[in-house]
């Protein structure tokens, strides 16, 4: 089945930092990538859409200068979280999508503490 | 109205029971349906996808119903390692920027 690939799966760093997570789709090309937030026991929280080459679309309340996302070709999507505060700790997750009417494939994961 | 509604649960069976799940969806344009199951403290992983005739993967049954814009999702036959939290997911597909709409989850606990 399509694999999709998130690095790192753990930061923990301290506040100011910037932290950048990387999502990769290995076996297939990735027109559409989505990037998540979860927080305990609560559901996956959509933060932003991207299609490779074009700007990403943030959900309401979402600040695009605070989590910058970049997609630059049809594997690879990033997501930098800058100057990282404690209340930015999550589970952030990524997702990418082929085409159209496909389903979405999740990354593993990245879990963000932030001291 | 949310745009995707689930009964949160917990859903609480013991092994060997069949359990269902449904899902309604406000969107009545929607093209693509989809199950997903998220384990504690993992990514969501994709269980099946919904098609208009229905379809069955082993213990797992999938129905859609467009007319009251329901999906649902049946486990035969229970087993431990089905407990999880299962993700109903909508996708109006018509267009590359169509947003996919998570539920907010039902959870399953299969006890021994």
């Amino acid at each position: 089945g399509a694999v999709v690939s998130q690095h790192p799966s753990w930061v923990i760093c301290k506040s100011g930092t910037s932290v950048k997570i990387e999502c990769r789709s290995l076996d297939f090309q990735a027109t559409t990538m989505f990037w998540y937030r979860q927080f305990p026991k609560q559901s996956l929280m959509l933060m932003a859409t991207s299609n490779e080459g074009s700007k990403a679309t943030y959900e309401q309340g979402v600040e695009k200068d605070k989590f910058l996302i970049n997609h630059a070709s049809l594997t690879l999507s990033t997501l930098t979280v800058t100057s990282a505060h404690p209340e930015d700790s999550s589970f952030y997750i990524c997702s990418a999508r082929g085409d159209l009417n496909q389903p979405q494939h999740f990354g593993d994961g990245t879990r963000l503490s932030i001291l | 109205r949310k745009e995707v509604e689930q009964d949160p649960g917990p859903f609480n069976v013991p092994e060997g029971a069949t359990v269902a799940f449904n899902c309604t969806y406000s969107n009545s344009a929607s093209q693509s349906f989809f199950w997903y199951r998220q384990d504690c403290r993992k990514e969501p992983k994709l269980l099946m996808s919904v098609y208009s005739s229905g379809n069955e993967d082993g213990r797992f049954t999938a129905q859609l119903n467009r007319a009251s814009q329901y999906i649902s999702l049946l486990i035969r036959d229970s087993k431990l390692s089905d407990s999880a939290t299962y993700l109903c997911v909508v996708s109006p597909g018509y267009s590359s920027a169509s947003k996919i709409i998570f539920g907010s989850g039902t959870r399953l606990s299969i006890r021994p």
